[in-house]
Parts: structure tokens; sequence; C-alpha cells
């Protein structure tokens, strides 16, 4: 089974609007850490914005916040006021404290346009 | 700033070649990684390493091997590259650290080309 989940294959979203990108995971670790990571055209990964499993508030980086809802098991991406700049493959990812390795797990990542 | 560098940004090679892809970082990191990407599949796990002469097997091992004889340095070895390794390469290293909060940083890919 999946344990990280990205529906969302691309989007397309008009600059200055918000942006909601969609993952879920699936873990039975009780402790666990939610990254989002921005891969532009040139391909480097960009580290965005950081959640923990026992974190209280939602994390906000800039523009960039993590709407967490633990129950749910979700872990969306919101951009907000979108810029052209924000046109990018999106990936979430999770690391579980039981993996003693600590080895990042990956979901297939979402293609984000912006339109002018 | 965190400088993970890969050596090549593009590289073509031929069927049956052995393919060095080498990776390093000026952070002093423990763990160091090689993902390769597909469009759909996100990043796989070929190898890690949490240690100098230390690595372990990811998700798809198989048809590649590494070395990591100095902390900095972790290289991605093809022993015969194949044409369904044509792919993009990254590598990324991190803090041993607490599990959760340490983000791995990534090089900026190389995208290879088996022919």
């Amino acid at each position: 089974a999946q344990k990280i989940t990205q529906t969302q294959p691309g989007m397309f979203v008009q600059e200055k609007e918000a942006v909601t990108l969609d993952c879920t995971y699936d873990t039975s670790d009780p402790s666990y850490g939610l990254f989002w990571y921005k891969q532009p055209s040139s391909g480097e990964m960009i580290f965005l914005i950081y959640q923990g499993s026992y974190d209280q508030q939602n994390a906000t980086e800039g523009r960039y916040s993590l709407n967490f809802q633990k129950a749910r098991k979700s872990a969306n991406l919101v951009i907000s006021a979108s810029q052209l700049g924000d046109s990018a493959m999106y990936f979430c990812a999770m690391r579980e404290v039981m993996d003693s390795n600590y080895q990042l797990i990956w979901g297939a990542g979402t293609k984000l346009i912006i339109k002018p | 700033d965190v400088k993970v560098t890969q050596s090549s940004r593009y590289l073509v090679k031929r069927t049956g070649e052995k393919v060095f892809l080498e990776c390093v970082q000026d952070m002093d990191h423990e763990n160091m990684f090689w993902y390769r990407q597909d469009p759909g599949l996100g990043l796989r796990l070929i190898y890690f390493s949490y240690d100098v002469k230390m690595k372990e097997k990811g998700d798809i091992p198989e048809g590649y091997s590494v070395s990591r004889e100095k902390k900095e340095r972790f290289s991605l070895i093809l022993e015969s590259a194949s044409t369904n390794q044509t792919s993009m390469y990254l590598c990324a290293s991190s803090f041993l650290g607490q599990a959760g909060s340490t983000e791995a940083f990534f090089g900026q890919g190389t995208r290879l080309t088996v022919v």
C-alpha cells in the first residue's frame, strides 16, 4: 500500500490565487515528520516546510502553510498568492521514527502550473 | 548554505558501460542518499549511507552499487548500464539527528541517458 498519496498529477492555477496541493499518508508510527519539497524545471529539490506529528500548530513558512489534519492523515500544502515562479513539481514526503535509518518516503508529485 | 554537488548535470552513456555518478556535500552530514526519479513514480531510494563505508539498500538497489570512502562523498555506480537505467538521479544528504525534523538537502540532479 502506498504510504504517501498525492492525488493531483497536475494543476493549473491563476496567478495571485491561493492553491492547495493534496497529500495523504499512511503510517502506524505515532511519531513521524511530514515534508514538502519543490522541484523547479532546473531539477534541484528545494525544502519548503516541515510538520511534526506532535506539533500542535500547523506549520507556516512565508507564503507556504501546511494544513495538517492528523485524524484524516492529511498534510496539504497551501500556497497563498501564487506567483509565476511557483510553477514546479511539488513532492510530499514522510519520515517515520520507527525507521531507524530515517528514510524519506515520497509521493509521486504534483505538477503545478501558474497561469499569468 | 548547504551545498550538495553532483558531478554532472547530463550524461549519455552506452549500454554495458560502467558509470560513476559522484556526489559531494560540504555540511558534514552523516546521511547521504541516492534516488532515481521517473515521471509518475516520484523518488525511489536506491541506496543510502549513514556513515563512512556503511551502506544500506533502498527500494531499488538492483543494478547499482555505491561507495562511501569519505564522509563528504557518496558515489553511485552502474556496473553495466542498461537502457532502463535512463533516469534522473538525485543525491541528498542530511544530519543523522532526530528523525522527524531533519530535512534532506539535494543536489541539482544528473540526467542520465543510456543508449
